[in-house]
């Protein structure tokens, strides 16, 4: 079936660096992407979404790549803290999906070394 | 406010039980979904429910099952436990079902069968 999935299962870097987290997706339907951040013992908390109809998209922090024609995903995050280790999962709701109906990557972990 | 609220946050099963869990979704949010999720893998999805309806459902075996309540709580049971089920069950709320709706996720219950 169709899915998402990451490139890199663990990114490990500097604090104050900026770290770019990858994501590919296989279903071309999709129209809504999100970004998730999940620390130890908590459900995911949701960083940024895109929709399919823009490219690029900034919050505090980060900011979400999407390249349809590729069907790539990426977060990156600015000056990166300690706070920001975690695992980050991409997640898809392809279009006529119900709302909160996810397809969720497998994971990559983040480990800021101060 | 109150976010998603699951319980319980722990639970030990002997294979062959059943179990209930449960989710209260953030308040004024409609749709309740339910996601399993085996550790070192990203959610995956079980069912959404929107007004009390099923609106979706994941691959799952019918051992799996939930409702939604009037006031849009929510239970997700599982019969005849095995020891695969064992995994994180994370609830997520949003306000409805449409695609683009971010989903709030709870801090999930942990099932351990043994």
């Amino acid at each position: 079936g169709e899915s998402v999935g990451l490139h890199l299962p663990t990114l490990s870097v500097q604090e104050g660096d900026n770290s770019i987290i990858n994501c590919a997706y296989s279903n071309s339907a999709s129209d809504y992407f999100i970004w998730y951040k999940q620390e130890s013992g908590k459900g995911p908390q949701f960083i940024i979404d895109i929709r399919s109809n823009m490219d690029k998209r900034q919050g505090q922090r980060v900011t979400v790549l999407l390249n349809k024609t590729v069907k790539h995903l990426s977060l990156q995050i600015a000056a990166t803290q300690p706070g920001d280790s975690a695992v980050y999962f991409c997640a898809e709701n392809g279009a006529g999906n119900a709302g909160n109906m996810l397809t969720f990557g497998g994971g990559t972990r983040l480990m800021v070394k101060p | 406010d109150a976010g998603v609220t699951q319980s319980p946050t722990h639970l030990i099963k002997t294979r062959g039980q059943h179990v209930t869990l449960r989710c209260s979704p953030i308040s004024g949010h409609k749709s309740v979904s339910w996601y399993q999720q085996v550790l070192g893998q990203g959610p995956q999805f079980i069912f959404q429910y929107y007004e009390k309806e099923e609106r979706g459902r994941g691959n799952f075996p019918d051992r799996f099952s939930a409702r939604q309540f009037p006031n849009y709580s929510s239970e997700l049971n599982v019969n005849a436990l095995l020891l695969g089920d064992s995994a994180l069950y994370l609830c997520a709320s949003s306000l409805g079902p449409g695609g683009g709706t971010e989903a709030f996720f709870g801090q999930g219950t942990r099932l351990t069968v043994v």
